[in-house]
């Protein structure tokens, strides 16, 4: 079975743009989570999506945002980028729901604001 | 709110030395606990898990009880190998009403060198 794919592995963004992120959950998960790991404050919570809906969010600026497809895939979006959002963004899936469905995550995507 | 604290690292063995990683916590209702593994440039993997007070979770050498009296949830392994240098995350969920939201509280992580 597939693990969680996401991509780009790799990017590199200007100061104030913006970026896509995309996440395709293994095979019958339903619930996509995302996740800012740096250095500094190490994993944070951004989300979680079930069935396309926004069930859960941590504390980060609207910039920060995401969606879910009827397919499971997730995508997260980034606008007016800072330099300080340069990290490895995370994404997992779970059957969702269920205790015993404990997350699966990607290799990440690294972002780097210059 | 909900907090995890991992013992400072980084923690350096020899091959086949004893590995204690502690991780104790505070959370406000009933958490799951979890340790995940990270390798160097790949995601997190779920190393173990335990679910109520007591359980022990066990995989690949390694062990962890959770301990609700102490809020403990301490990381073991008898005799470590080369390929076990990564980074180790100590976690936590408090599952509202049965249903998992996907937010997983983590320790700030402890890096691990096994020297041969």
């Amino acid at each position: 079975k597939a693990g969680v794919t996401q991509t780009p592995r790799y990017l590199i963004k200007t100061r104030g743009q913006q970026v896509t992120l995309s996440c395709s959950p293994i095979s019958g998960h339903r619930s996509v989570s995302w996740y800012q790991q740096t250095p500094g404050q190490g994993l944070q919570f951004l989300f979680e999506y079930f069935s396309e809906t926004q069930r859960n969010k941590g504390n980060f600026p609207g910039r920060f945002s995401g969606r879910q497809f009827s397919n499971s895939r997730s995508e997260m979006n980034v606008s007016t980028l800072e330099l300080g959002d340069s990290a490895l963004y995370l994404c997992a899936s779970s059957l969702g729901g269920n205790v015993n469905s404990p997350l699966h995550f990607g290799n990440g995507t690294r972002l780097t604001v210059t | 709110g909900n907090s995890v604290t991992q013992m400072e690292g980084p923690v350096t063995l020899s091959e086949e030395a004893f590995l204690t990683i502690n991780c104790t916590y505070t959370a406000t209702g009933y958490p799951s606990l979890f340790w995940y593994v990270q390798y160097p440039g790949e995601g997190l993997q779920l190393l173990l898990k335990a679910t109520k007070a007591d359980d022990k979770g066990s995989n690949k050498g390694f062990e962890a009880t959770y301990r609700k009296e102490t809020t403990s949830f301490h990381l073991e392994k008898g005799s470590v190998q080369v390929s076990d240098s990564a980074v180790y995350f100590c976690a936590l969920e408090v599952i509202a009403g049965g249903t998992s939201y996907g937010k997983l509280t983590f320790g700030q992580g402890t890096i691990l060198t096994v020297h041969p």
